[in-house]
């Protein structure tokens, strides 16, 4: 019964192209989504978030969308570069007391090919 | 301004014996989570606590598993008579206030059971 859903494993890209990273998620009581990045042997690392009342954020090269009605969001890298070769992590949390409460997606690893 | 500090970053355990994982938030944090990655997963919560509170611990197995977060010292994740299955990157995060699910990761707790 996973609630976040992260069907690619892996994702190759070349540097400068445009990494798309998607993620699906179930469960309607879902308001805030948020991207994290990790490294081998290190932690997750907070990237970028939205909430639910937008469709879009952007920061520098990351860019989130999210589209309510499909229950669906993607993060857009642009340009790709070698240092973002990592595994990223979709999560959701609900609204209400228990928003510190993070449902993660298993991750897509990026390889950004020189 | 260290961020969350885990220790220890590798533990080995035979089966039957006590884990101890420790976590040490960041300065001025306050509030304390934890969460396990098994293999091929993603991270899945396990406890939310303040100073000596649990305030949520939903995700907790509910044996052999406790967490406290002491009015001095670090948050202790405890794990009695370790089986197999318990072998996997333990997470801690923290966050300064109630609510955010912006939380900071450590490094995290590698365990493998033996």
């Amino acid at each position: 019964d996973q609630q976040v859903k992260q069907n690619s494993p892996s994702l190759s890209v070349q540097e400068g192209r445009i990494s798309i990273l998607n993620c699906d998620y179930t469960n309607s009581m879902f308001d805030y989504f948020l991207w994290y990045k990790k490294y081998p042997a290190e932690g997750p690392t907070f990237l970028i978030s939205i909430s639910s009342i937008k469709d879009k954020n952007e920061d520098g090269r990351f860019t989130v969308f999210l589209n309510k009605s499909a229950k669906h969001l993607s993060l857009h890298i642009v340009p790709s570069q070698p240092g973002d070769s990592a595994v990223y992590f979709c999560a959701a949390s609900g609204s209400g007391g228990s928003n510190y409460k993070l449902t993660f997606g298993k991750g897509t690893l990026l390889t950004v090919n020189p | 301004n260290a961020g969350v500090m885990q220790n220890p970053r590798h533990l080995v355990r035979r089966r039957g014996q006590e884990a101890r994982l420790r976590c040490s938030p960041m300065k001025g944090h306050s509030h304390v989570y934890w969460y396990r990655q098994l293999p091929e997963e993603g991270l899945k919560f396990m406890v939310y606590l303040q100073k000596e509170n649990i305030i949520d611990e939903s995700g907790m197995p509910k044996e052999r598993f406790s967490a406290e977060f002491p009015k001095e010292g670090p948050s202790i994740l405890r794990i009695q008579q370790v089986v197999r299955g318990d072998s996997a990157a333990y997470f801690c995060a923290s966050s300064p206030r109630q609510g955010e699910p912006e939380a900071f990761f450590g490094q995290g707790t590698r365990l493998t059971v033996v």
